[in-house]
């Protein structure tokens, strides 16, 4: 059936370090990627996604990269802060036109000051 | 706009106890869906719907019901609670056409215990 795996599960780096999320999918019709990060306590909240007509997204600290052949997205953030430090979900969509997303696992992500 | 809200934030039930989680949405999203929170497992499905009058099932969607009579709401119910069923419940909206886009709004959860 439809699913995403996210990896790594947990991620600690040092504060001004990179991090990267990766994810994989198995629609083959997916054609939206969105990422999500959700503070403590808090509600997932939308920070970047990517359309399968696009390789690549930036958006200041942030970027996503999409390999459609391989069914592989990523999500990369440069020169950290101790304000990234929360849960970072992928998903992708499914049913084309529906809006349904199936997500990722989840990576805990640890910035240290 | 008020967004996606959810109502109660807070519940604990005793197992075999009904209830209904509320869900509404005032941005005129076709798609409306919920989903379960537990550590380690990220957002698991349990139904969703595309439209008023149409529901489907998600990944997890045993021991829960849902109706969709008007596009605002989107209750979820719980027929016979079971501790299995202790997690944050969130709901989540979005347009479900690729010319406006798939952005999934989410409620502020609601968490449940069940004893």
């Amino acid at each position: 059936g439809e699913n995403v795996e996210q990896h790594p599960s947990t991620l600690s780096v040092q504060e001004g370090d990179s991090a990267v999320i990766k994810c994989t999918y198995s629609d083959s019709a997916s054609n939206y990627f969105p990422w999500y990060k959700q503070e403590l306590g808090k509600r997932p909240q939308l920070i970047i996604d990517i359309r399968s007509n696009v390789g690549e997204k930036k958006d200041q600290r942030i970027a996503v990269t999409l390999n459609k052949t391989a069914k592989h997205f990523s999500l990369h953030i440069t020169e950290t802060q101790p304000e990234d430090s929360a849960v970072y979900f992928c998903a992708a969509n499914t049913n084309s036109n529906t809006g349904k997303l199936i997500f990722g696992q989840g990576t805990t992500l640890q910035v240290k000051p | 706009n008020a967004g996606v809200t959810q109502t109660p934030k807070f519940q604990v039930l005793k197992t075999g106890q009904s209830m209904t989680l509320q869900c509404a949405q005032d941005m005129n999203h076709e798609y409306m869906s919920w989903y379960r929170q537990d550590p380690g497992m990220g957002l698991r499905l349990i139904h969703y719907s595309v439209g008023a009058g149409i529901t489907d099932q998600g990944e997890v969607p045993n021991g829960y019901n849902v109706s969709r009579s008007t596009t605002e709401d989107f209750p979820l119910r719980l027929l016979s609670a079971a501790p299995s069923q202790t997690s944050v419940y969130f709901c989540a909206s979005s347009y479900s056409t690729r010319r406006v886009g798939y952005e999934q709004y989410f409620g502020p959860g609601t968490r449940l215990t069940v004893t």
